[in-house]
């Protein structure tokens, strides 16, 4: 079955330590896209990527960066830049750039910073 | 994209119908309204959307008033996996690359 799988589910760091977060569709989507949510909180937008080899800041990707080196893969590294990274981390893919046919989420991860 | 309007939470008794309002009164013409739903520590799934005609599929209808002002989810049957939370959405269908997701209703259902 076609879909898009987030790994780890869970993910715990030490303050000051990157970490990769790994984001892979096997749906033929062009787009894909990073959300951050916070608890009671809805998505926000960290950084999206409508073709291979390109990609844009969303609303909040300070401290974040990305790559999209094949269609498949969109990796999202959460730097020790980011000042208050514990979330939970949801990866979404779409037909289009558009997205008119709606998103395909991945399951999540949550990553704990201590 | 216009901000939208949902009640925090609501309840509803497993085989009746639930039905989820949100209100959209600064919606553009060109804009469509999404439905997506959220159950705990799971990605959000698409659920339905429309531009002015009522929709419906194997999941839900969806209801749009004539002034496209404001819309009902519907979910014909609430099983228990229903619980959720449904978030409300409009957003253009082109020329834009984000939803913008509220904090959403909080549907529970009741055995």
């Amino acid at each position: 079955d076609g879909g898009i799988t987030q790994s780890p589910k869970y993910l715990f760091r030490k303050e000051g330590q990157n970490v990769t977060l790994s984001c892979e569709q096997n749906l033929n989507h062009d787009a894909m896209y990073w959300y951050r949510q916070d608890p009671g909180q809805g998505l926000r937008l960290i950084y999206y990527s409508q073709i291979v080899n390109d990609f844009q800041k969303g609303d909040i990707a300070e401290g974040y960066s990305v790559s999209r080196e094949k269609k498949e893969s969109f990796p999202l590294t959460v730097t020790s830049a980011q000042k208050n990274p514990t979330a939970f981390y949801l990866c979404a893919s779409s037909l289009n750039p558009v997205g008119n046919y709606g998103y395909t989420f991945g399951s999540g991860t949550r990553l704990t910073v201590v | 994209d216009a901000k939208t309007t949902q009640p925090p939470s609501m309840d509803c008794a497993e085989g009746r119908a639930a039905n989820l309002p949100c209100n959209h009164s600064t919606i553009s013409g060109n804009e469509y309204v999404y439905w997506y739903r959220q159950i705990h520590s799971q990605g959000p799934q698409y659920i339905i959307h429309g531009l002015k005609n009522n929709e419906t599929n194997e999941m839900a209808s969806l209801i749009i008033t004539e002034d496209r002002k404001s819309s009902t989810l519907i979910l014909p049957h609430a099983t228990l996996r229903d619980t959720a939370v449904y978030y409300c959405i409009v957003r253009m269908a082109s020329g834009t690359y984000k939803y913008i997701f509220g904090t959403g209703t909080r549907l529970k259902v009741l055995a």
